[in-house]
């Protein structure tokens, strides 16, 4: 089956720095590359997603980039606020079923 | 987007109980739920796959006797920890694939989770 790795585990960034958060997965026929924001205690909520067929996509201070051939992804965090502070979730899919990776602290100091 | 409605949020129950959770599509129509357990500071990791009308799927590791799922309509699953042990204190998510055709995305939409504490 699909198995993700997601690094680093914990980032910590101060305010108004990026981060990047970093994914693989084994898989080939995955589809579909959502990025979950989870806060404690919360249901995930999807912040962007990217299609296999598509190489970036950018949502106002958030990006994501795709390379199928070397099969990883990215997430990138701009001008970070202290409310981005929350575990981040990559995930690969054959969809529907979603496989996710084991997610990355973030905190964004003030 | 969908909207996935879980129930309870929070439950304590006593060793050697039986826990039912509920998942519910409140807007669309869900043939296929999943089930997904998180242990504090870890990921999400899928238990089942819940196919309305016929058995839920289980993930490798995942006791069928003790995690029993129905999804007898296309808008309700349900998943009872059945002999609950402190071992099963967990974050029991659900989520739901919205209908398939030109709109379908591959999204799925989560539930707002249920914390099962066992004493």
């Amino acid at each position: 089956g699909e198995n993700v790795e997601q690094h680093p585990s914990t980032l910590s960034v101060q305010e108004g720095d990026s981060a990047v958060i970093k994914c693989t997965y084994s898989d080939s026929a995955s589809n579909y590359f959502p990025w979950y924001k989870q806060e404690l205690g919360k249901r995930p909520q999807l912040i962007i997603d990217i299609r296999s067929n598509v190489g970036e996509k950018k949502d106002q201070r958030i990006a994501v980039t795709l390379n199928k051939t070397a099969k990883h992804f990215s997430l990138h965090i701009t001008e970070t606020q202290p409310e981005d502070s929350a575990v981040y979730f990559c995930a690969a899919s054959i969809v529907p079923m979603l496989t996710f990776g084991g997610g990355t602290r973030l905190m964004v100091k003030p | 987007g969908a909207v996935v409605s879980q129930h309870p949020s929070r439950v304590i129950c006593k060793s050697g109980t039986s826990v039912k959770i509920e998942c519910r599509s409140l807007d669309f129509q869900a043939t296929t739920m999943f089930w997904y357990r998180q242990f504090p500071k870890q990921s999400l990791m899928l238990m089942a796959t819940s196919n309305e009308g016929s058995k839920a799927t289980y993930e490798q590791g995942v006791e069928k006797d003790k995690f029993l799922i129905n999804h007898a309509s296309l808008t309700l699953s349900t998943l009872t920890v059945t002999s609950a042990h402190p071992e099963d204190s967990s974050f029991y998510i659900c989520s739901a694939s919205a209908p398939g055709g030109a709109a379908y995305t591959g999204e799925l939409f989560f539930g707002e989770g249920s914390r099962l504490t066992v004493l």
